[in-house]
């Protein structure tokens, strides 16, 4: 059975540029959120949706959007690049919004020059 | 204000030996508090849940504590093997309608041979 897939797994892009990452879950589970990891830090929450509604939100501009689709999977996308944007993205499948675990794909490795 | 705090400085021990991480917070009531292990480059693995009215949780070579009153959950890693060499990361369940795990910045162990 298949772990949550991420892609792509390493991007560059430049400032100002646009960026979409994608996701597909764990089959079976309609929870996906979505993480940013900076070097050094623990994941910091930025989205979780749940049957293809947004059900939290972190504390990241509005240049930071998602959204699930009826097959689960998901799209984060930033817009406007800053140089601080440089992270990890990490996708997080689990089969509820709460209370169980989280399986994490392999992330997304975001460089913005 | 709210804190969740791991142990900072890396833990170095011999295998063999009891490594014991920490994580205390402060402000939080959660509802479970998770144990994840990354290793570098990678996403974060699932390892432990532990409820608020849970003391103590046991996997393998693992065993959880979890104390509500002094805020805090003890992580064990008992005859450790280099193999357990890698950042451990707690995750806290921020009750309420954000649905966001809030994260520890992580304890970095090596076993050493």
């Amino acid at each position: 059975d298949a772990g949550v897939t991420q892609s792509p797994t390493h991007l560059i892009k430049t400032r100002g540029q646009h960026v979409t990452l994608r996701c597909s879950p764990i089959s079976g589970h309609k929870s996906v959120s979505w993480y940013q990891q900076v070097l050094g830090q623990g994941p910091q929450f930025i989205f979780q949706y749940y049957e293809k509604e947004e059900r939290g939100r972190g504390n990241f501009p509005d240049r930071f959007s998602a959204r699930q689709f009826p097959n689960y999977s998901s799209e984060l996308n930033v817009n406007a690049l800053l140089l601080g944007d440089s992270a990890l993205y990490l996708c997080a499948s689990s089969s509820k919004t709460r209370g169980t675990e989280a399986f994490f794909g392999q992330g997304t490795r975001l460089t913005v020059v | 204000s709210q804190k969740i705090e791991q142990n900072s400085e890396a833990l170095n021990i011999q295998e063999g030996k009891t490594a014991t991480l920490t994580c205390n917070y402060t402000n939080y009531s959660p509802a479970y508090l998770q144990w994840y292990r990354q290793d570098p480059g990678r996403g974060p693995v699932f390892l432990l849940l532990i409820r608020e009215n849970e003391k103590e949780k046991r996997k393998e070579r693992l065993k959880v504590t979890f104390d509500t009153t002094l805020k805090q959950s003890l992580f064990h890693i008992t005859a450790s093997q280099p193999a357990d060499s890698a950042t451990y990361l707690c995750a806290l369940d921020n009750a309420g309608n954000n649905r966001k795990l809030i994260w520890g910045l992580g304890t970095s162990l090596a076993v050493n041979p």
